[in-house]
């Protein structure tokens, strides 16, 4: 079964750094989504990538989607406080309209003042 | 590590009937469980939230009347499709979390088809 792996799993960074978070697959990714988790709340739909070398972007967390190497890329510039939380990678395993998503173990991240 | 259940994987049944789905936290305690829909090639919706002992959350757009949710116990949370129609086919999927961290754990979600 495809696996999802994020790294790094906990990261530090001072206020207005940039960091990068990455999502690996170990099978090929047909469509691959980004989530925020705050603590005691739900999941965040932050972006999908679907196609290879796609790029997205919103406010100042950019996404890519590496098709060759199955992977994907969280970006956030000039980093915030209230970019402080758990992001998680969710992919889905086949290419069938319904096939469920399945994720990643999430990266914690934490911003200082 | 904590794991999470559900029950039925997949489940048919016709239009007007109730469905119930179970999520059940094997291994510790949750005392939040969230419920998510997935919309095929979108992404999940959350639903609402459930703490144990409480009313949910439901999130804007989601009828509650029709999507009940009980959190009875910190072991398990369900939720019932009253009057399902074909449109609420979907994977249904769960997560839990315990009091003690903030990490959720998935259900493996559970295939609804309405006929």
């Amino acid at each position: 079964s495809q696996e999802l792996e994020q790294s790094p799993q906990s990261l530090i960074v001072q206020e207005g750094k940039n960091l990068t978070i990455n999502c690996t697959s170990s099978k090929t990714l047909y469509g691959l989504y980004w989530y925020k988790q705050k603590y005691g709340e739900g999941l965040i739909f932050l972006m999908m990538l679907q196609k290879g070398g796609e790029e997205k972007s919103h406010e100042k967390i950019t996404a890519k989607l590496d098709e060759k190497k199955q992977q994907s890329s969280l970006h956030i510039t000039a980093s915030q406080p209230s970019h402080a939380g758990i992001y998680l990678c969710g992919a889905e395993q086949g290419m069938n309209r319904d096939d469920k998503i399945i994720f990643g173990k999430g990266t914690r991240l934490h911003i200082l003042p | 590590g904590a794991v999470v259940s559900q029950h039925p994987s997949w489940v048919i049944c016709k239009s007007g009937t109730s469905v119930k789905i179970e999520c059940r936290s094997l291994d510790f305690q949750a005392t939040t469980m969230f419920w998510y829909r997935q919309f095929p090639k979108q992404s999940l919706m959350l639903m609402a939230t459930s703490n144990e002992g409480s009313k949910a959350t439901y999130e804007q757009g989601v009828e509650k009347d029709k999507f009940l949710i009980n959190h009875a116990s910190l072991t398990l949370s369900t939720l019932t499709v009253t009057s399902a129609h074909p449109e609420d086919s979907s994977f249904y999927i769960c997560s839990a979390a315990s009091g003690s961290t903030d990490t959720q754990y998935f259900g493996p979600g559970t295939r609804l088809t309405v006929l």
